[in-house]
């Protein structure tokens, strides 16, 4: 059974560009789950989707960052005009009813990084 | 809100040394208990957990034990390995939430 899948694994965006990343949950998943990690610093809730659904955004900032997860394909992360500041890596996790815990499987994270 | 302090790193050991991980918690419901270990360029792996006071998480020769009456979970392991190295994430989900809350990491450096 395959893992949570993310790609790029590394992202290289200049300033002002569009940076979208991709995560394909677990099979038989239908929740994923967004965290940003700073450097030298733990992860960060940003989103939480079921499909087609944003069911908890209150760690997305308020402006230029977006998630989808739509009926068919995988998760995107999208993060308009880059920053400096949002050079990070950006883990996607999924739960699903595989096992009934909700326990949550990330992927390998995709790192980003903004020059 | 929720939160979780972890102790500060780098926790450096030599092999078979006794290894422990402080963990304490602040939540407004009954949360599961989680810890997760990372390595170097990976993603988080779920090391253990625990979802009622009192339960113990164990794997790998890790435990940990869900106290309530100090909001705790600390990790331990009787004799850690050079393979050990890694940074250890505690975290919680708390009651009717999917989000977890993570502490900042402990880097565990162990030595031949």
């Amino acid at each position: 059974n395959a893992g949570v899948m993310q790609n790029p694994r590394h992202l290289v965006r200049r300033r002002g560009q569009e940076a979208r990343l991709r995560c394909s949950p677990m099979k038989g998943h239908s929740h994923v789950y967004w965290y940003r990690q700073l450097p030298e610093e733990g992860l960060k809730f940003m989103v939480y989707l079921q499909k087609e659904n944003i069911i908890d955004e209150s760690g997305m900032p308020k402006e230029r960052f977006s998630a989808e997860f739509p009926k068919e394909g995988p998760s995107i992360l999208r993060i308009q005009q880059v920053v400096r500041g949002d050079s990070a890596a950006y883990f996607c996790a999924s739960s699903g009813t595989v096992d009934n815990s909700y326990e949550q499987y990330f992927g390998p994270g995709t790192r980003l990084t903004v020059t | 809100g929720d939160s979780v302090t972890q102790m500060e790193g780098p926790v450096t050991l030599s092999e078979e040394a006794f290894l422990t991980i402080n963990c304490t918690y602040t939540a407004t419901g009954y949360p599961s208990l989680f810890w997760y270990v990372q390595y170097p360029g990976e993603g988080l792996q779920l090391l253990l957990k625990a979802t009622k006071a009192d339960d113990k998480g164990s794997n790998k020769g890790f435990e940990a034990t869900y106290r309530k009456e100090t909001t705790s979970f600390h990790l331990e392991k009787g004799s850690v390995q050079v393979s050990d190295s890694a940074v250890y994430f505690c975290a919680l989900r708390d009651t009717g939430f999917q989000k977890l809350v993570f502490g900042t990491g402990t880097r565990l450096l162990v030595s031949p």
